[in-house]
């Protein structure tokens, strides 16, 4: 079993849908959690940082961090033709020299 | 969030020559440096961990002598993949901890091609 389990889709939506991106993770130390979008042939771009447990809320995206689950989404409202990415979750036990798992990534596209 | 660069963007290069990739915190100082590499349609593979002035940790299976990495700085890092070979082309990615939240940014990625 991978550490971290995410959905690689693709996942295709009409414009001004509401996304829900998802993960699952099995190490019960992870305590910061990310969003990464990332653009064909691109570097992948931070898009949400959370500590431990519960919401975030930045424009149009919104991080769940559910730790008693171990369940992880980003929800995107409105969502528009230029969010077509892959969307990865990471996390990690801790800063230093701890590791951040990513994981597999999910193709998202949306339809005009 | 804070700024990772990346130089190269783009190389070609023959087989068997050496090629360095820079890797650049504009902003703030990385205590911490990753390198990935990433294939077509694929998620990243993490290659090696540095931190400045001491050597890098890598990853099982990844070859320390082919590939050389150096971080000199709190601000830059680099990776040089010595007598390049045509499977050694992907897509390098460097990402930098160390922000005002120890959060973990990358840079513009450099893709590499060996003919």
């Amino acid at each position: 079993q991978k550490e971290v389990e995410q959905d690689p889709g693709p996942l295709s939506v009409p414009e001004g849908a509401i996304v829900s991106l998802n993960c699952t993770y099995s190490n019960s130390a992870f305590q910061y959690f990310m969003w990464y979008r990332q653009y064909s042939r691109k570097g992948p771009e931070l898009l949400m940082y959370t500590y431990s447990s519960g919401n975030k809320e930045d424009g149009r995206f919104t991080a769940q961090v559910d730790k008693s689950s171990k369940y992880i989404s980003l929800f995107i409202r409105d969502s528009q033709p230029s969010d077509s990415a892959t969307y990865l979750c990471a996390m990690s036990a801790g800063t230093g020299g701890f590791k951040t798992i990513f994981g597999a990534g999910t193709r998202l596209f949306v339809k005009a | 969030g804070a700024v990772v660069s990346q130089h190269p963007s783009r190389v070609i290069c023959k087989s068997g020559t050496s090629v360095k990739i820079e890797c650049r915190s504009l902003d703030f100082q990385a205590t911490t440096m990753f390198w990935y590499r990433q294939f077509p349609k694929q998620s990243l593979m993490l290659m090696a961990t540095s931190n400045e002035g001491s050597k890098a940790t890598y990853e099982q299976g990844v070859e320390k002598d082919k590939f050389l990495i150096n971080h000199a700085s709190l601000t830059l890092s680099t990776l040089t993949v010595t007598s390049a070979h045509p499977e050694d082309s992907s897509f390098y990615i460097c990402s930098a901890r160390g922000g005002p939240g120890n959060e973990q940014f990358f840079g513009p990625g450099t893709r590499l091609t060996v003919l």
